[in-house]
């Protein structure tokens, strides 16, 4: 059964552009949620997504932003954006919201910020 | 603030030897535990879980030991090797609420020298 995928899984962009990832969940799972991995800050909570609908958002400026589809593939976006931004953005599905237990993580989009 | 603390932030081990990481929590809602591990270029991918009406786990090398009193838990790597040289990740969630997301600590980056 394929994993989650994440798409690109490498990213190179100049600070004030914008960047959309994206993420397809396993089948089966309706619930995505992304993480923002840094060797600084560790992994940090974005959004979480359900049946197209934002459940949860983490603490992070309104230049992050995403969407989930009707088929469970999500999208996240980064606009103006910043040399702090550089990290590995990972996505998570599971098969119910409110199961942080359930994961399963994608490979992550390495993003640098130049 | 930060909810789940994780130590120590790097372990290097002998072969054969016993890997210990630390995590401690705050907030006393969360009811699961969960440790993640990571190789490099890899998403995290769930290891072991604990729930705090036991206060012991089990699954081959690996045990969790948790002090729900202490709010405190503990990764235990038995016959450690080689080919357990990663990044782990402690984390707390409150399953099957509408919180949703994980709290990650920082991560353990263990080193087993053959």
């Amino acid at each position: 059964k394929a994993g989650v995928t994440q798409t690109p899984r490498y990213l190179i962009k100049t600070r004030g552009q914008q960047v959309t990832l994206s993420c397809s969940p396993i089948s089966g799972h309706r619930s995505v949620s992304w993480y923002q991995q840094t060797p600084g800050q560790g992994l940090q909570f974005l959004f979480e997504y359900f049946s197209e609908t934002q459940r949860n958002k983490g603490n992070f400026p309104g230049r992050f932003s995403g969407r989930q589809f009707s088929n469970s593939r999500s999208e996240m976006n980064v606009s103006t954006l910043e040399l702090g931004d550089s990290a590995l953005y990972l996505c998570a599905s599971s098969l119910v919201p409110g199961q942080g237990v359930g994961y399963t993580f994608g490979s992550g989009t390495r993003l640098t910020v130049v | 603030q930060q909810q789940v603390k994780q130590s120590p932030q790097s372990l290097i081990v002998q072969k054969g030897g016993i890997s210990i990481i630390n995590c401690a929590y705050e907030n006393t809602a969360f009811d699961y535990f969960p440790w993640y591990q990571q190789f490099p270029g890899k998403g995290p991918a769930l290891l072991i879980a604990i729930r705090p009406d036991v206060s012991e786990k089990k699954e081959g090398r690996f045990t969790i030991s948790f002090n729900k009193s202490a709010k405190q838990f503990s990764l235990h790597i038995m016959d450690s090797q080689p080919g357990d040289s990663a990044t782990y990740f402690c984390a707390a969630s409150r399953e099957n609420t509408n919180a949703g997301k994980s709290t990650f600590g920082d991560g353990t980056t263990l080193t087993v020298k053959p």
